[in-house]
């Protein structure tokens, strides 16, 4: 299995500028999750989804940040306008079954690296 | 309600020498609990896991926990470090009831350095 598949890797934009990041779950997974890595905050969820639907998205920051997820196999992250607090990193992860707190495991993506400058 | 605390921010071994590295977790649930690892620039890989079977959970790379539920403890440990292990540890725990997967709770990490 080709795992999560995150892009892109890394990228640099200016602040203002709309940024998007995208996400391939791995096949047959029901729960699609977006969370953001940052050296003061750690691990935050972001949204999750389930069967594409988007179950609890108490996480996202504020408006500027928007995810869909138009089928099983695709989910998109944006930020627009982006601002410079938004540097980070941004996984996206899935699972099956009935998700990671029923213990399955949650299977993470290598990141998207944001810097806004 | 659900928490879990990684005991070391920061933990620095020799090659060759045994690894511990502590979490402790407070869940009304019976939980379930997981051990990633971070590679720099790189995602989470799952170690381990314990979910409710055999309280001594072996993982790869030679990593094994074990599930005190009297110490609600999940401490991570291997019996010789290697410079590859050099990376950062996370400790989840999850309530292991369903519900809402925010409430899958993340470690702060511990960051493990290996000295040659």
């Amino acid at each position: 299995d080709a795992g999560v598949i995150q892009s892109p890797r890394h990228e640099v934009t200016e602040m203002g500028q709309e940024v998007t990041l995208r996400c391939k779950p791995i096949s047959g997974h029901d729960y699609l999750f977006w969370y953001r890595q940052t050296m003061m905050r750690g691990l935050e969820l972001l949204i999750y989804f389930n069967n594409n639907v988007p179950i609890d998205d108490s996480g996202m920051p504020e408006d500027r940040f928007s995810a869909k997820m138009p089928n099983a196999s695709f989910s998109t992250l944006k930020i627009q306008p982006s601002e410079p607090r938004d540097s980070a990193v941004y996984f996206c992860a899935s699972s099956s079954g009935q998700g990671p707190t029923s213990g399955n495991t949650i299977y993470f993506g290598e990141g998207s690296w944001l810097t806004v400058v | 309600a659900q928490s879990v605390t990684q005991l070391d921010s920061h933990v620095s071994v020799s090659e060759g020498t045994p690894v511990l590295l502590r979490c402790n977790y407070s869940s009304s649930y019976s939980p379930s609990l997981f051990w990633y690892v971070q590679h720099p620039n790189k995602g989470l890989q799952l170690l381990l896991k314990y979910t409710s079977a055999a309280t001594l959970v072996k993982g790869i790379n030679g990593f094994e926990a074990e599930f005190k539920k009297s110490e609600t403890s999940f401490h991570l440990t291997k019996p010789s470090a290697h410079m590859s292990d050099a990376a950062e540890y996370f400790c989840v725990v999850s309530p292991n009831y369903g519900g809402s997967q925010g409430n899958l709770i993340f470690g702060k990490g511990t960051k493990l350095s290996v000295k040659p």
